[in-house]
């Protein structure tokens, strides 16, 4: 069960667009269509932004969209806003019906 | 609205015992499975357990499995995590959160859990 494999960091300029990646293996990102991102404000619970690698759930803006290559998911956030400063975390299921958590990228709106 | 309050962290010694408490309202907790999620001081998050909505299933990560317990009483409303063999790494917050899609769809605020001597 190692953790997925996200960058450190990503910064933007608002207005602009970015994307994080999210690597696992074949028994987990590449084999389900069971990706989910996560936004975490400092001292804050997560909140779910992405579910079934591409599903927003209602609420969430639609500048914020999900994909998946191969064993890589990938979150865009277009228009970047002051808001979306904060960690974002990607999540798979696994061939274990366990799940686990990537291991975050902080976005920085510059 | 969904409301998940988390309760029971604390300050621990290693090699002792705690049990959390999740009290959940605002949704038919029966009808949903649910998770426990931790986050360690400064670090990313880390999924626990999850059990069925029925408790009828139950999984754990590899880092807890044979020490942690998850649990549910649905006439209570309330979702449990029995932590034994507490170890310094197991210091973290601890949220409980809702099961849906494959997903952790609603989040408590958290409990905090500390193991030192």
């Amino acid at each position: 069960q190692s953790a997925l494999t996200q960058p450190a960091s990503v910064s933007g300029s608002p207005g602009q667009a970015i994307t994080i990646s999210c690597t696992g293996t074949s028994s987990d990102v590449g084999g389900y269509n069971y990706v989910s991102w996560y936004q975490q404000h400092p001292g804050k619970a997560p909140k779910l932004m992405i579910y079934e690698v591409s599903n927003r759930p209602s609420g969430v803006s639609n500048r914020f969209s999900g994909s998946k290559s191969g064993n890589t998911a990938s979150l865009t956030i277009s228009g970047l806003q002051a808001e979306d400063d904060a960690d974002y975390y990607c999540s798979s299921y696994t061939s274990s019906s366990t799940y686990v958590f990537g291991t975050g990228t902080k976005v920085t709106v510059l | 609205q969904v409301q998940l309050v988390e309760s029971g962290g604390g300050v621990v010694q290693p090699g002792r015992s705690l049990r959390l408490s999740c009290a959940a309202s605002g949704f038919t907790f029966s009808s949903y499975g649910m998770h426990w999620v931790r986050q360690a001081p400064g670090k990313g998050l880390e999924w626990v357990a999850i059990i069925w909505y029925d408790g009828s299933k139950e999984y754990y990560a590899d880092s807890v499995k044979g020490r942690f317990t998850i649990s549910r009483d649905n006439s209570k409303n309330t979702l449990y995590l029995q932590m034994n063999s507490l170890r310094a790494e197991d210091t973290a917050v601890y949220y409980c959160a809702t099961y849906g899609d494959y997903a952790v769809w609603y989040w408590g605020q958290g409990t905090l859990v500390t193991v030192s001597s």
